[in-house]
């Protein structure tokens, strides 16, 4: 079966760094999303890692570990608009449906 | 292309009603899926589309859902008989890119009362 694991809360100060971890099960690879959601909106795309690494853009990076099934969201200089979910997702399977599996979404909650 | 839209943004409806939520994806892409969402827990895939025709149906669905996307523009998705439990967001979204980015639309939030 198909897995996606990440903590319920975390708290973080304004201006801090934090790490958001994400573990996954899946049949098949292709690849491993970040999104952002804030309260009472829609998803919105983060991030893509489909090699091993990190990868950066501007104040967040995600990294990937295929081998460890493993990754994280890092958000630098937080902002209190970062307060959101981040949700960690993956394609089901190998097929090429492009059908997600999210995990239940970190909540983040930036304190002055 | 201004995103994809969704029509209503709320409904409040009784239980047993049928109510049908609207999707107008971006202009030629040619994936539309449909996702539920609860509180405190991420979206759940319910049904995808390539172009007019329903290639998959999540075990979720239950008979007294069903989505149709004539045309392979805009999609509906109706309930039948509602009940309590299938309060909840309706994203829509669509997929433009090979790397499987998705574009979500606003949400239906749906309580049935």
């Amino acid at each position: 079966g198909q897995n996606i694991d990440q903590p319920t809360e975390m708290t973080a100060t304004e201006g801090a760094i934090v790490q958001i971890n994400c573990t996954y099960q899946t049949s098949g690879f292709n690849g491993l999303f970040w999104y952002q959601q804030h309260a009472g909106e829609a998803p919105t795309f983060l991030s893509y890692n489909v090699l091993d690494g990190l990868e950066e853009k501007g104040r967040f990076s995600s990294f990937l570990s295929r081998s460890k099934g493993y990754s994280y969201l890092l958000l630098k200089e937080l902002q209190m608009k970062d307060s959101a979910s981040y949700l960690c997702a993956a394609p089901h399977g190998s097929s090429n449906t492009g059908k997600l599996i999210f995990g239940q979404g970190t909540t983040l909650q930036v304190k002055p | 292309d201004t995103g994809v839209s969704q029509d209503p943004r709320h409904k409040i409806t009784k239980r047993g009603q049928n109510v049908t939520f609207r999707c107008d994806p971006i202009s030629e892409h040619n994936r539309l899926y449909w996702y539920r969402q609860t509180l405190g827990q991420g979206p759940e895939f319910l049904t995808y589309f390539q172009n007019e025709a329903q290639l998959e149906k999540s075990r979720l669905l239950s008979d007294r859902f069903s989505a149709e996307r004539p045309k392979g523009s805009f999609s509906t998705l109706e309930i039948q008989r509602t009940e309590q439990g299938d309060s909840a967001m309706y994203l829509c979204a669509d997929q433009g890119g090979a790397d499987y980015g998705y574009t979500f639309g606003s949400g239906t939030r749906l309580t049935v009362v």
